[in-house]
């Protein structure tokens, strides 16, 4: 398996601008999570699905952020308006439940997307 | 939510050095993973331990649950090694969410 894929490696924009961070998980991994690290708060969990579908979304920093899931093997992650204090790297990451109850295995990570926002 | 602790923040090594890496959380978990951030900001999977001991080559981790922490060996430390390891924690009854540590910052001179 390639493991979780995710683009752009880099973005640069201006602030203002809409970005939006792609994600394709793990074949068969039936969560998919966003995670952002930063100098200050280190890796925060942002938002997590399970079956495509948003279970908990408290770690979004605001309305500014939006995440999609609109199919098993594609999500994304936007922010409108952008601004500078969302420079950051944004990790996806992909794990498999073995329980019904969604206990699951270990989770996979992306290589990253880091954003800078001017 | 849960509290995660990792120790030492910082960890300087002359190659061929053999260290431990601890992790100290709060609460009962479900699952506990190791990673290992490369100078290239990868996130490499290391151990997935909830419980018990596990190696890997030069690395083994072990979880005591019921006394809330884990520890990482790192024998026979190689520059390779260098970069930022993290425990993080999934916390019982409370989702999937993975709780990350602060890190400990490892370089490993030659």
């Amino acid at each position: 398996d390639a493991g979780v894929i995710q683009s752009p490696r880099h973005e640069v924009t201006e602030m203002g601008q809409e970005v939006t961070l792609r994600c394709k998980p793990i074949s068969g991994h039936d969560y998919l999570f966003w995670y952002r690290q930063t100098m200050m708060r280190g890796l925060e969990l942002l938002i997590y699905f399970n079956n495509n579908v948003p279970i908990d979304d408290s770690g979004m920093p605001e309305d500014r952020f939006s995440a999609k899931m609109p199919n098993a093997s594609f999500s994304t992650l936007k922010i409108q308006p952008s601004e500078p204090r969302d420079s950051a790297v944004y990790f996806c990451a992909s794990s498999q439940s073995y329980t019904s109850g969604g206990d699951t295995y270990e989770q996979y990570f992306g290589p990253g997307t880091r954003l800078t926002v001017t | 939510g849960i509290q995660v602790e990792q120790s030492p923040p910082d960890l300087i090594l002359q190659e061929g050095a053999n260290s431990t890496l601890r992790c100290n959380f709060s609460d009962s978990v479900n699952n506990l993973q190791w990673f290992h951030q490369n100078p290239w900001g990868q996130l490499i999977n290391l151990f997935y331990i909830p419980s018990g001991t596990k190696q890997n080559g030069r690395l083994s981790a072990t979880t005591v649950a019921t006394e809330r922490y884990s520890l990482l060996y790192i024998s026979s430390s190689q520059t390779t090694d260098s970069g930022v390891y993290f425990c993080a924690v999934e916390q019982n009854n409370a989702g999937n969410m993975l709780t990350f540590g602060g890190g400990t910052r490892l370089m490993v001179k030659p």
